[in-house]
């Protein structure tokens, strides 16, 4: 069973590079997310979608770009990274529904240097 | 706006003891609510979550939560810990007028010692 599946697990940037991180579900979920956590803040949500063609911002959207093109798909794009977005990145995914367990990938380690 | 309190950065408790990890949770109408963990350099498993009924709710490796609508708490317990419990536990809320969001609270590290 896949799951959550991101891509890169690792990637180092300088700042001002762009680059996009990969995340794909084979749960037929509706509902998908991009997190980002850093020590002490817990995870925030940056952007998340419920469903093809949908897409909203949450917390912290800025520098960040998200398409939602298939249900399977939701990558997460930085436009032109800094160093205040070096963080571990988290794609998350479920059912439509607020009671309903959302499940996370194993996260996508990013450093902007 | 939904909002979730970790008051603890870290608890720290004996092998066999039992743990409490605290959360608080505001959000408008019923709440969802969620417990994970988070072992080194992974990501976050599902623990156990509230969504009606009893206010125990019992889920994965032996931890318990309680859901107490007055105090606007879901407390994370265990009765008997173990070292191997040591982890990074987050408590989320899902719902209320953005039912969609899992909003999380900061953390608390758990640290159980032999």
């Amino acid at each position: 069973n896949a799951g959550v599946t991101q891509t890169p697990k690792f990637q180092v940037l300088k700042t001002g590079q762009s680059m996009t991180l990969q995340c794909a579900q084979d749960m037929n979920h509706e509902y998908m997310s991009w997190y980002r956590q850093d020590p002490g803040m817990g995870l925030r949500l940056i952007h998340y979608s419920v469903g093809a063609g949908i897409t909203d911002q949450g917390e912290v959207p800025n520098g960040y770009n998200v398409s939602r093109s298939t249900t399977e798909d939701f990558p997460l794009r930085l436009l032109s990274a800094a160093p205040s977005q070096t963080s571990v990145y988290f794609c998350a995914s479920s059912v439509q529904g607020a009671g309903y367990t959302i499940y996370f990938g194993e996260g996508s380690w990013l450093t902007v240097v | 706006a939904q909002s979730v309190a970790q008051p603890e950065d870290q608890v720290n408790v004996a092998e066999g003891n039992p743990l409490t990890v605290k959360c608080t949770y505001s959000v408008s109408g019923n709440p969802y609510l969620f417990w994970y963990v988070q072992y080194p350099n992974r990501g976050l498993q599902f623990l156990l979550k509230y969504i009606t009924g009893d206010n125990l709710v019992k889920g994965s490796y032996g931890f318990e939560a309680e859901f107490n609508k007055s105090q606007t708490s879901f407390h994370l317990k265990k009765p008997s810990a173990l070292v191997s419990d040591s982890a990074l536990y987050f408590c989320a809320v899902r719902g209320g007028d953005s039912s969609y969001k899992l909003i999380f609270g900061s953390g608390t590290r758990l640290l159980v010692r032999p």
